[in-house]
């Protein structure tokens, strides 16, 4: 199947930075990626749609100024946390459709001191 | 919207045993995707069975197999010879399927099977 990279895979940041998230799609072009969060034990959330060359989509409660997403190519969308805080301390996947299939990345342990 | 229900947070079954686990999801839609998951402790998310809603016949896949009924929104996975790798998070997914590619998933909020040797 396709493969989709994220990176990093870990990261620790102080709160008040912003930290950026890769996602690459690495042998097909991908119009269109998923950002999720997955909180403890608990299920992965659409955040939002990253569409190549245009605005990002939102889910309802989620603050587009503080994850900005730009998607400049067709294969690679970057998720930016902004003035981290410990409560944005989660597992964040990406994810990329082919067709019909969702292909996903190995997604980012963020934790915010 | 679409909602997607797993029931049963854990379950846990000898090895070599048969397991189902359970899902149901709603939708007024008729042109969608149905996915099983699996989260093993890496958090790589694997891809274990697909069903597109209008192909009556249920998925197979090796050992995972699914038991859809479309009329009552149900979307069953059935592992045969559970195996101790299987032991992991395993989440239901709905994708809705709108030709543009442009529509997320809505996943269930996952059972932890566990596998006891």
């Amino acid at each position: 199947g396709a493969v989709v990279s994220q990176h990093p895979s870990r990261v620790i940041c102080k709160s008040g930075t912003s930290v950026k998230i890769e996602c690459r799609s690495l042998d097909f072009q991908a119009t269109t990626m998923f950002w999720y969060r997955q909180f403890p034990k608990q299920s992965l959330m659409l955040m939002a749609t990253s569409n190549e060359g245009s605005k990002a989509t939102y889910e309802q409660g989620v603050e587009k100024d503080k994850f900005l997403i730009n998607h400049a190519s067709l294969t690679l969308s970057t998720l930016t946390v902004t003035s981290a805080h410990p409560e944005d301390s989660s597992f964040y996947i990406c994810s990329a459709r082919e067709f019909t299939e969702a292909f996903f990345g190995q997604g980012t342990r963020l934790t915010v001191v | 919207a679409q909602t997607v229900t797993q029931s049963q947070p854990e379950m846990s079954v000898q090895e070599a045993e048969t397991v189902t686990l359970s899902c149901t999801y709603d939708t007024s839609e008729s042109n969608y995707y149905l996915f099983w998951y699996k989260q093993p402790p890496s958090r790589q998310m694997i891809l274990v069975i697909r069903q597109e809603a209008y192909k009556q016949q249920n998925a197979t896949e090796n050992r995972f197999s699914v038991n859809f009924q479309k009329a009552a929104k149900s979307f069953s996975l059935k592992i045969s010879d559970s195996q101790l790798g299987d032991t992991a998070m395993y989440f239901c997914a709905f994708m809705l399927y709108s030709g543009g590619g442009a529509d997320g998933l809505t996943f269930g909020k996952g059972t932890h099977l566990i596998i006891q040797p």
